[in-house]
């Protein structure tokens, strides 16, 4: 069955950095892309950026450019989403998720989600 | 890119219907028929209900069904169970930048 398992819940001091591992199984790791959402606590999904597990391509959203970075390792069927120059405001549980392929087409939806990272960023 | 615009909370009876709405531009809902919902309950990872406006993944019951008009999506849930209180989110394919975006969220309550 196929199941995302991130790494732990951090605690990170402002102007820190912070790298969330999500470790895939059950499926083929570099037939599909790999999401990053996150939620600040009592607030919305807000998407992040995707990595695409076989070439290593990936898209930022805007607000995030120049602070995140996504990789991937293959051996290990692991993705890594790092967010630098952490602010207060970056407090949240970080998602991994996986983008849905129904029919050989990637479909935008994502169907399956890690069990989330907490990251609380405070002095 | 803006969130999409969904209502802050719905409310209904068991066995009851409800819509919750999503709104967006055509660079996103209008634009593509990649519009997907999620419901999430407190503490827990969200979960795919629906995809491409309309599908459902199997094992989603057929209560939960979805729609597209113009700028706006529709989440309609039938026949409405105590375990379908949750938040739910839409998401959407955007054009801009190659992403994507999410509603602000929609909390149910089963009176």
């Amino acid at each position: 069955q196929v199941q995302l398992v991130q790494s732990g819940a951090e605690v990170k001091k402002p102007g820190a950095s912070v790298k969330v591992s999500c470790k895939a199984s059950g499926y083929t790791f570099t037939g599909y892309y790999m999401h990053w959402v996150r939620q600040a606590p009592g607030q919305g999904l807000e998407w992040m950026g995707r990595i695409n597990p076989n070439s290593g391509g990936t898209n930022y959203a805007q607000k995030f450019q120049g602070r995140v970075t996504m990789t991937r390792d293959t051996s290990i069927s692991t993705a890594y989403m790092e967010l630098s120059r952490l602010r207060s405001d970056d407090t949240a549980v970080y998602y991994c998720a996986r983008e849905a392929d129904y029919g050989g087409t990637p479909t935008n939806a994502f169907d399956y989600w890690g069990q989330g990272t907490l990251v609380t960023v405070s002095s | 890119q803006s969130a999409l615009t969904q209502p802050a909370s719905v409310s209904g009876s068991p066995g009851q219907s409800i819509t919750i709405s999503c709104t967006g531009t055509s660079s996103d809902v209008g634009g593509y028929n990649y519009v997907s919902w999620y419901q999430q309950h407190p503490g827990k990872a969200p979960k795919l209900m629906i995809y491409e406006v309309s599908n459902r993944p199997s094992g989603v019951p057929d209560r939960f069904s979805g729609s597209k008009s113009g700028n706006t999506a529709s989440l309609t849930i039938s026949g409405l169970q105590a375990e379908d209180e949750a938040d739910y989110y839409c998401s959407s394919y955007t054009s801009s930048s190659t992403s994507w975006v999410f509603g602000g969220g929609t909390k149910l309550t089963v009176l």
